[in-house]
Parts: C-alpha cells; sequence; structure tokens
C-alpha cells in the first residue's frame, strides 16, 4: 500500500475488555515497530518486529500486552483485561531496513471506559 | 541512559518570524537523528534525518537541523515561519532499532 494503515482509527471499550489493534506495514518494510503516545506526552516504545521475531519487546508495559507479525506483513498488538491507564493513540510504524527511517501510521485511539 | 530532551515545552512565534526548536539527545553511539511532525489529529511525518556526513541536513516545508556533537545537540530551524507550521514537533535519536523520543514541542503561530 501507499502508506502505513491501523484499524481501527478509534475504539472505545470497557475496562477489562481484550482489544486488538491492527498494523498493515508498507509493502515490502521488514521492520515493523509499535508506540504508545499518552495524552500531552511524547511516544513510548512497545515492540519492535524484524521480520516474524520481536528481537526487542522491553517497551511492554506488563503482560497483558502482546504483540504478533504474520507473514513479515500485519501485525496485532492486544491488550488483554484492559485499564484506564491503557488510554491512548497507539502508533505503529515501519521501516526498509532495521536502523532507517520510519513511516508511521495515523494511530488507534483506544479509550477504556 | 539514552534520552531525548526538548527543554522548550510550548513556543509561540508570529509569522515570518523565525525559529528554533531545541534538542538534545544522550546516546552511547553515534546516533541516527529525526525531527518528525504532527499535526492536530494527524500521524507523525519525517521532516528531516541525520545518519552521517554534512551536519547540516535540510529537510521538507524548508526546515534545517544541525548536528552538533559537542554539544550533543540536533537543533530543528526554520527562518520563516508559517502559520501552517502550527504543530507538535518531535526529536528522536535511534542506533538501529526503537527510536526514543522527546516529549514534543507544541508550536503556535500567531498571525
Amino acid at each position: 500500500g501507499a502508506g502505513v494503515s491501523q484499524s481501527p482509527s478509534n475504539k472505545v471499550t470497557e475496562k477489562g475488555k481484550d482489544v486488538e489493534l491492527r498494523c498493515d506495514p508498507i509493502s515490502g518494510h521488514t521492520a515493523l515497530y509499535w508506540y504508545r503516545q499518552r495524552l500531552g506526552q511524547g511516544l513510548e516504545f512497545l515492540i519492535y518486529f524484524q521480520g516474524n521475531s520481536a528481537p526487542d519487546k522491553s517497551g511492554l508495559p506488563s503482560d497483558r500486552f502482546s504483540a504478533e507479525r504474520t507473514g513479515e506483513s500485519v501485525s496485532t498488538l492486544t491488550i488483554q483485561r484492559t485499564q484506564q491507564e491503557d488510554s491512548a493513540v497507539y502508533l505503529c510504524a515501519s521501516s526498509s531496513l532495521r536502523g532507517s527511517e520510519q513511516y508511521f501510521g495515523p494511530g488507534t485511539r483506544l479509550t477504556v471506559t | 541512559a539514552q534520552s531525548v530532551t526538548q527543554p522548550d515545552i510550548h513556543i509561540t512565534v508570529s509569522e515570518g518570524a523565525s525559529l528554533e526548536l531545541r534538542c538534545n539527545y544522550s546516546y552511547g553511539a553515534t546516533p541516527y537523528l529525526f525531527w518528525y511532525v504532527q499535526s492536530p489529529g494527524q500521524g507523525l511525518q519525517l521532516l528531516l534525518k541525520y545518519f552521517s556526513g554534512d551536519t547540516l541536513v535540510q529537510g521538507i516545508k524548508g526546515f534545517e537541523a544541525e548536528f552538533k556533537r559537542s554539544q550533543s545537540s540536533f537543533n530543528l530551524r526554520k527562518p520563516s515561519v508559517h502559520w501552517s507550521d502550527a504543530a507538535e514537533y518531535f526529536c528522536a535519536v535511534g542506533g538501529g532499532d526503537k527510536l526514543i523520543f522527546g516529549t514534543g514541542t507544541r508550536l503556535q503561530v500567531f498571525p
């Protein structure tokens, strides 16, 4: 595709429910990244994929967070038993090479009520 | 520890005035440096990047930034600001994997 796409664009969920956020990277990009942006703050790194492997999961805030990538393409970020502090914009980015510039999607705004 | 500091949370300038947004970083190796812009409701757009070579880099929309290793800085500049430049600006540093972002500088432009 022309750019990184994410779905849904907005998600409102009740506390305790599970949510899945999807990212479609730019075709051919081998590296994929997830970040979280809380209101009024900078971006917080969550996880990085090289191909389908995740060599760096250091940013995942708790074991309620997990992510996978298949076919060196689509990635899904899953948050189990959502909490109000999970409310944020979740941004996905991809890059053609490890270390090169990252291209960001529009984000998914998650609101936990 | 790796970190990025953007000391100015909010900057207000008049349209046509010059602009400099500050960025200081802490990184153990030679860094890759980036400036991104985020307009309201929009994703992040890359303005410019520094990997190596000439320390003065040109970006889109008339922006430039200068890498100063001795000062661990990568300040963003524009000689004449336009009203459409009002947005949030993020400096980021990386070396191969994740990017580490500053907390951003919100730019407001008055006519």
